[in-house]
């Protein structure tokens, strides 16, 4: 079985600007979810969708959205990128919602200049 | 809210026993798990605490106590590979997977 897949890989962009992220997870898992992982915060909880629905939300702005695809894949959506944007967004995909067991991609590494 | 505490430092020999340990504090939550994460790859699911006491996976094992609010994930035989970080996580009762900061171990020969 393929495993989580994230695209782009890497990123670079410039503030103000909006940009998207994309997430294919493991065939059969409807949940998929959303991280920001940097240096000093680590990995950040973004958002959870299951079966097209946002399940659950982190403590991000607005700025920050998602949605879930009748595929199962996922994209994330950061509009007026700001230089704290810059970090590893991670997605993880399990087979059932809130599972302790997650599987994640490689991850896109955003720089915003 | 939630939050999870864990060194975040640890140093061992190849051969030698290590334990990390997370101490949390959380209103309700299911169980606690463990994911290892080598420099530029993916974190990965190590373990799983849904009740109180040991789990043991191959080298690895781990525990939990929901009376002391603390878990703590060991590495017996410690090999070079095992340098990475290792976060603990609990699964909220809202189903939110919420990390630690992650300890990062370095194994020395």
């Amino acid at each position: 079985k393929a495993g989580v897949t994230q695209t782009p890989r890497y990123l670079i962009k410039t503030r103000g600007q909006q940009v998207t992220l994309s997430c294919s997870p493991i065939s059969g898992h409807r949940s998929v979810s959303w991280y920001q992982q940097t240096p000093g915060q680590g990995l950040q909880f973004l958002f959870e969708y299951f079966s097209e629905t946002q399940r659950n939300k982190g403590n991000f702005p607005g700025r920050f959205s998602g949605r879930q695809f009748s595929n199962s894949r996922s994209e994330m959506n950061v509009s007026t990128l700001e230089l704290g944007d810059s970090a590893l967004y991670l997605c993880a995909s399990s087979t059932a919602g809130g599972s302790y067991e997650q599987y994640f991609g490689p991850g896109t590494r955003l720089t915003v200049t | 809210g939630q939050s999870l505490e864990q060194p975040s430092e640890v140093t061992a020999v190849e051969g030698a026993i290590v334990q990390i340990n997370c101490t949390y504090q959380t209103s309700g939550f299911y169980g606690l798990s463990w994911y290892q994460q080598h420099d530029g790859g993916a974190p990965t699911f190590l373990s799983y605490n849904g009740l109180d006491g040991l789990e043991e996976t191959g080298r690895f094992s781990s525990f939990l106590s929901r009376s002391d609010s603390y878990g703590y994930l060991l590495l017996q035989e410690l090999q070079m590979k095992d340098s990475a970080s290792y976060f603990c996580a609990l699964t909220s009762n809202t189903g939110k997977l919420i990390f630690g900061q992650g300890t990062t171990l370095q194994v020395k020969p």
